[in-house]
């Protein structure tokens, strides 16, 4: 079975320039999360959508940061203007959220790098 | 504010011994407690959980202890193989939160030849 798969993996772009980030969830899975990894901060939850919609979004850091499901199989997650201290590690992970304590499921992440 | 705490950055443990990766939590609203295992380059994998009914859950080489009253958990790995290197993420869930889990910062687990 196909994963979590995200687009691009890595990502090297000049400071101001838009970044999008993309995600397609395991089929069948309704909730899908966007992860930030950095040495600091460790693994902090952006935003969560449960069947399309956006549940919560206290983690996004600004309003550069935007994020859309606009269907059950893709999501992005945008950055504009992008900034050096946006480099990190961004994971998305999928799971079914019918019964509770379902284990999430990461795709391999895209690593962005601002210069 | 770190509800989920991880404070060993790093440990090496020889081949063949035991692994002791050590989580604290501090919002006693969590009842459910995951452990993932990251590799370079690739997302972290769930490992085995706990929910707060229990105080242990065992699969295969791998359990979780819980102890509510200490808010601590602790992930044993018996015996350790060189697979086992990773980075270890301990999370955890409340009941009134479904689907969003907070993670630690992880421990880096090196094991020795």
């Amino acid at each position: 079975d196909a994963g979590v798969i995200q687009s691009p993996r890595h990502e090297v772009t000049e400071m101001g320039q838009e970044v999008t980030l993309r995600c397609k969830p395991i089929s069948g899975h309704n909730s899908l999360f966007w992860y930030r990894q950095t040495m600091m901060r460790g693994l902090e939850l952006l935003i969560y959508f449960n069947n399309n919609v956006p549940i919560d979004d206290s983690g996004m850091p600004e309003d550069r940061f935007s994020a859309k499901m606009p269907n059950a199989s893709f999501s992005t997650l945008k950055i504009q203007p992008s900034e050096p201290r946006d480099s990190a590690v961004y994971f998305c992970a999928s799971s079914f959220s019918g019964t509770r304590n379902q284990p999430q499921h990461f795709g391999d992440g895209t690593r962005l790098s601002i210069l | 504010d770190q509800q989920v705490k991880q404070n060993s950055p790093s440990l090496s443990v020889q081949e063949g011994r035991i692994s002791i990766l050590n989580c604290d939590y501090t919002n006693s609203m969590f009842d459910y407690f995951l452990w993932y295992k990251k590799y370079p380059a690739e997302g972290p994998t769930f490992l085995i959980s706990i929910s707060s009914i229990k105080d242990k859950n065992e699969d295969g080489r791998f359990t979780v202890f819980l102890n509510k009253s200490a808010k601590h958990l602790s992930l044993h790995i018996v015996p350790s193989q060189p697979g086992d290197s990773a980075v270890y993420f301990c999370a955890a869930s409340a009941m009134n939160r479904d689907d969003k889990i907070i993670f630690g910062k992880g421990t880096r687990l090196h094991i020795l030849p």
